[in-house]
C-alpha cells in the first residue's frame, strides 16, 4: 500500500524557516517524481515545487522561488521541503504527492504550517 | 501563472448529471492533454478522479468522465449521489515544469 506521511509543520514567525519531510513507503520511491502542493485555509490547491526521480531537476512556483528548496533522499525514501523567509501567505496545509501519468495519484495527509508572530 | 477558472459552485439532484468546467489558456489546458481532476472532502487529502483529460484511475466509478475542448476542460458526473457532494479541483500542466490548479468548485447534491 502506497503511503506518504508528512511531518515538520508547526508555528513559525514571519521571516523564519521550517523543514518539511515526507516519508514514502509501499512503492519504489526512486522511480517517481515528487511534488509539494499546498492549500491555504479555506482556499484552493496550489502547486509549490517538484523534483525529478534522481533529484537532478528541481522546479518551483514563482511564489516560492528563491525561498524554498526541494530535495530528496532516495536511500531514506524521503522527500523534503526547506522553507525560508516565510510569509503570512505561506500559511497552508502542505501535501506531498506522487507524480505519475501527468497527475497526482497519491497524496499524504498534509502538514499544517502556521506563520504568525 | 494564473489559476484556472472554475465555477464556484454547481448543483444537481440525485440521479441527474452535472458538468464542472475548467477554463485556462493555450499555455496550459489548451496546450497539453495533461488535465486532471481531484475530489476533496473537508479535512481530507485530494483524490485523483480523472487524468490525461479523460482517463479514469482504477476504482473510480464510470459515472465520472472528463473531456476537453480548446482551452476548457470539463468534468461530468452522471447519476449524482449524495456522497458526490464536496469540492472538485482541476489541474493542468502549464509548460516549463509548472502546474496550475483551478480555484475549486463546490458540488451540492440537492
Amino acid at each position: 500500500e502506497v503511503q506518504l506521511v508528512e511531518s515538520g509543520g508547526g508555528l513559525v514567525q514571519p521571516g523564519g524557516s521550517l523543514r518539511l519531510s515526507c516519508a514514502a513507503s509501499g512503492f519504489t520511491f526512486s522511480n517517481f517524481a515528487m511534488h509539494w502542493v499546498r492549500q491555504a485555509p479555506g482556499k484552493g490547491l496550489e502547486y509549490v515545487s517538484a523534483i525529478s526521480t534522481n533529484g537532478g531537476g528541481t522546479y518551483y512556483a514563482n511564489s516560492v522561488k528563491g525561498r524554498f528548496t526541494i530535495s530528496r533522499d532516495n536511500s531514506k525514501n524521503t522527500l523534503y521541503l526547506q522553507m525560508g523567509s516565510l510569509r503570512a501567505e505561506d500559511m497552508a496545509v502542505y501535501y506531498c504527492a506522487r507524480y505519475s501519468d501527468s497527475s497526482y495519484g497519491y497524496w499524504g495527509q498534509g502538514t499544517l504550517v502556521t506563520v504568525s508572530s | 501563472q494564473s489559476a484556472l477558472t472554475q465555477p464556484r459552485s454547481v448543483s444537481g439532484s440525485p440521479g441527474q448529471s452535472v458538468t464542472i468546467s475548467c477554463t485556462g489558456t493555450s499555455s496550459d489546458v489548451g496546450g497539453h492533454n495533461y488535465v486532471s481532476w481531484y475530489q476533496q472532502h473537508p479535512g481530507k487529502a485530494p483524490k485523483l478522479m480523472i487524468y490525461d483529460v479523460s482517463k479514469r484511475p482504477s476504482g473510480v466509478p464510470d459515472r465520472f468522465s472528463g473531456s476537453k475542448s480548446g482551452n476548457t476542460a470539463s468534468l461530468t458526473i452522471s447519476g449524482l449521489r449524495a456522497e458526490d457532494e464536496t469540492d472538485y479541483y482541476c489541474c493542468s500542466y502549464a509548460g516549463s515544469y509548472t502546474w496550475v490548479f483551478g480555484g475549486g468548485t463546490k458540488l451540492t447534491v440537492l
